[in-house]
């Protein structure tokens, strides 16, 4: 998980409630991405960004808003948190070689929020 | 619809033994086969990929097999350790933007 962290690393939130995960990165990485890892289901992703002021929907983006005004972080938003929202989070980021598929790739390490 | 299947759901293989791990794919845009591997209370981890290009690649103990027509692609541990105990997922991707598809994830044990 060298280069890329996580903020918070666990929160435990009521329904309704509202917080912010923070993705940061130090290796100059465009692409950047926010996964939900639930038992059984694999990795999904939620909102990905391939550049600073960009961001995208991923496969499963409802309930979420993300923002990259810096290249370096990452930010995913849950406006009105819901228990369908418990989950363990990571963020990953990209470089892209030569070849245009990606070269070098991390994870953080996670958030495990749990929502009552 | 599932557009990355692994098989089996789980897996358990002695010490020095090969550990073999299937994956098949839906989607005949896809243009990028990673695997991942994950430790428990940690984030995934690239451990090898490949493109359609090539059949095979290896590095070290990990060898990926990729069969284009079957739209199948299969990790192999060779001489399998009690440290390679983790969860194994493979994904998917096409295109620029690498959004991966991933797999529901295996879980492997390895016994001393």
């Amino acid at each position: 998980n060298a280069g890329v962290t996580q903020t918070p690393k666990f929160r435990v939130l009521k329904t309704g409630q509202s917080m912010t995960l923070l993705c940061a990165q130090d290796m100059n990485h465009e692409y950047m991405y926010w996964y939900r890892q639930d038992p059984g289901m694999g990795l999904r992703l939620i909102h990905y960004s391939v550049g600073e002021g960009t961001t995208a929907k991923g496969e499963v983006p409802d309930g979420y808003n993300v923002s990259r005004l810096k290249k370096q972080n990452f930010l995913l938003g849950l406006e009105s948190a819901a228990p369908s929202q418990t989950s363990v989070y990571f963020c990953a980021t990209y470089r892209l070689g030569l070849s245009g598929y990606p070269d070098t790739q991390y994870f953080g390490p996670g958030t495990r929020l749990t929502v009552l | 619809q599932q557009q990355v299947k692994q098989s089996p759901q789980s897996l358990i293989v002695q010490k020095g033994g090969i550990s073999i791990i299937n994956c098949a794919y839906e989607n005949t845009a896809f243009d990028y086969f990673p695997w991942y591997q994950q430790f428990p209370g940690k984030g995934p981890a690239l451990l090898i990929a490949i493109r359609p290009d090539v059949s095979e690649k290896k590095e070290g103990r990990f060898t990926i097999s990729f069969n284009k027509s079957a739209k199948q692609f299969s990790l192999h541990i060779m001489d399998s350790q009690p440290g390679d105990s983790a969860t194994y997922f493979c994904a998917a991707s096409s295109g620029a933007n690498s959004k991966l598809t991933f797999g529901k994830g295996i879980t492997l044990s390895v016994r001393p």
